[in-house]
């Protein structure tokens, strides 16, 4: 079965860390760039990062940048977020995405959510 | 950064009723433009890319048009089950950006 599955979430305080994974099955993995995307309780989608498919290229959205890091292990068909010095606005549910766009295009897993709070 | 204007940002029709959704980016995005269609407590699901393409499955009272910076999501005869917030999602830029999102309710 083709799909994308998050984990890692959890409750954490402000200041901390913690690191989302996403495991992708039934796809060519090492082939396409990919995204995390996360939605706040209640509110819209906000893109937060994108690899390339080697992993060697990274952006960032600006409410993450120096603070999140996305990588990838290609042999593990894994994606991951490293979140650091978290906030109390990156409580959120986090989803991971794959970046080609056609008929074959992956289901976006059910999320992690990450709530920061003291 | 591409930024999609989405609206209306809510609308109420009845079942059978023609719905028309639009986005506008900030620039021209050469139909790259995808429809999500979210329910509550599921996670989005694509419905068109490449602006009209309609994802396999997906019924075809779903399209999409439009070109340049203005696009149009329609639903051409509106189901009960298609109560949901709709996601405008710009991939032209590498950086994605979405649109506010529109919620569809049926009288």
């Amino acid at each position: 079965e083709v799909q994308l599955v998050e984990s890692g979430g959890g409750l954490v305080q402000p200041g901390g860390s913690l690191r989302l994974s996403c495991a992708a099955s039934g796809l060519t993995f090492s082939s396409f760039w990919m995204h995390w995307v996360r939605q706040a309780p209640g509110k819209g989608l906000e893109w937060v990062s994108r690899i390339d498919s080697g992993g060697s290229s990274t952006i960032y959205a600006d409410s993450v940048k120096g603070r999140f890091t996305i990588s990838r292990d290609n042999a593990k068909n894994t994606l991951y977020l490293q979140m650091n010095s978290l906030r109390a606005e990156d409580t959120a549910v986090y989803y991971c995405a794959r970046g080609l766009f056609r008929d074959d295009y992956t289901p976006w897993g059910q999320g992690t959510l990450v709530t920061v709070s003291s | 950064d591409i930024q999609m204007t989405q609206s209306p940002s809510s609308l109420s029709a009845s079942a059978g009723d023609r719905v028309t959704i639009t986005c506008r980016a900030s620039l021209g995005i050469s139909n790259s433009l995808a429809w999500y269609q979210q329910k509550p407590g599921e996670a989005p699901k694509l419905l068109l890319f490449a602006a009209s393409r309609l994802k396999s499955g997906v019924p075809s009272r779903f399209s999409g048009s439009g070109s340049g910076p203005d696009y149009t999501l329609t639903i051409s005869s509106l189901q009960p089950e298609d109560s949901a917030t709709y996601y405008c999602q710009q991939y032209y830029s590498a950086s994605w950006t979405f649109g506010q999102g529109t919620k569809v309710e049926i009288k």
